[in-house]
């Protein structure tokens, strides 16, 4: 069965500077794996998504991550956050099927 | 364009009493979802459609769950005899078609059961 891990349920970071939520999952097979973003009182939004190719993935909003096969992760980075940047953010892995399965989420929360 | 619409945004009900959370998804997605957000925790999967029939029900948690979707558009998940563990934030989303396509997320309906 498919698990996903998010080793830290909140982080505070300072604006300007980078961040990185970390995440990593289990799976026997090959997985599709995605970052998406909740902002307080509104609908989960997709950030990026690892399907094949590149492992260096590009999302919106100047979020990217990276897909690491050997350690099973897919960390979510930010060079530069803004205080609009505070949110809750959710790692998820779908393998063949149409199931996804969520992480507990990292809440992000930027200082000025 | 209009986005997932969920009714109604708030629910509150007894223990024992019969409840509907209504899904409406973007116009031509045959892809939807049902997920619970319980406190604290990520969405849970609970049901997939692809058009009318639920091609995936294996997250609803008992039979006390059900969800229709009879013309391929509108999606009623129905909960019998609740119960306090029962209360939670129920999402909708809906996609294009396939695992590929991105889901779109509704607001979601926060149920509290009494």
């Amino acid at each position: 069965a498919q698990s996903v891990t998010q080793l830290d349920s909140q982080v505070p970071v300072f604006e300007e500077a980078p961040v990185e939520l970390r995440c990593n999952y289990s799976s026997s097979v090959s997985v599709y794996l995605f970052w998406y973003v909740q902002y307080p009182n509104q609908g989960l939004q997709l950030l990026l998504k690892y399907l094949s190719g590149s492992t260096l993935v590009k999302g919106i909003n100047g979020f990217e991550a990276e897909f690491n096969k050997s350690q099973t992760s897919f960390h979510l980075r930010k060079p530069s956050v803004h205080i609009s940047d505070t949110a809750e953010y959710f790692c998820a892995v779908r393998t063949g099927g149409f199931k996804t399965i969520f992480g507990a989420g990292t809440r992000l929360f930027v200082k000025a | 364009g209009a986005g997932v619409s969920q009714t109604p945004s708030n629910k509150v009900t007894e223990k024992g009493k019969y409840v509907e959370l209504r899904c409406d998804p973007i116009s031509g997605h045959t892809a939807l979802y049902w997920y619970r957000q319980s406190l604290g925790q990520g969405p849970e999967f609970l049901i997939y459609f692809q058009g009318t029939g639920a091609a995936d029900d294996s997250g609803l948690p008992n039979d006390r769950f059900f969800a229709v979707r009879p013309e391929g558009s509108v999606s009623t998940l129905k909960i019998q005899r609740t119960e306090r563990g029962d209360s939670a934030v129920y999402l909708c989303a809906s996609s294009l078609n396939g695992v590929y396509n991105e889901q779109f997320f509704g607001p979601g309906t926060r149920l509290t059961v009494l």
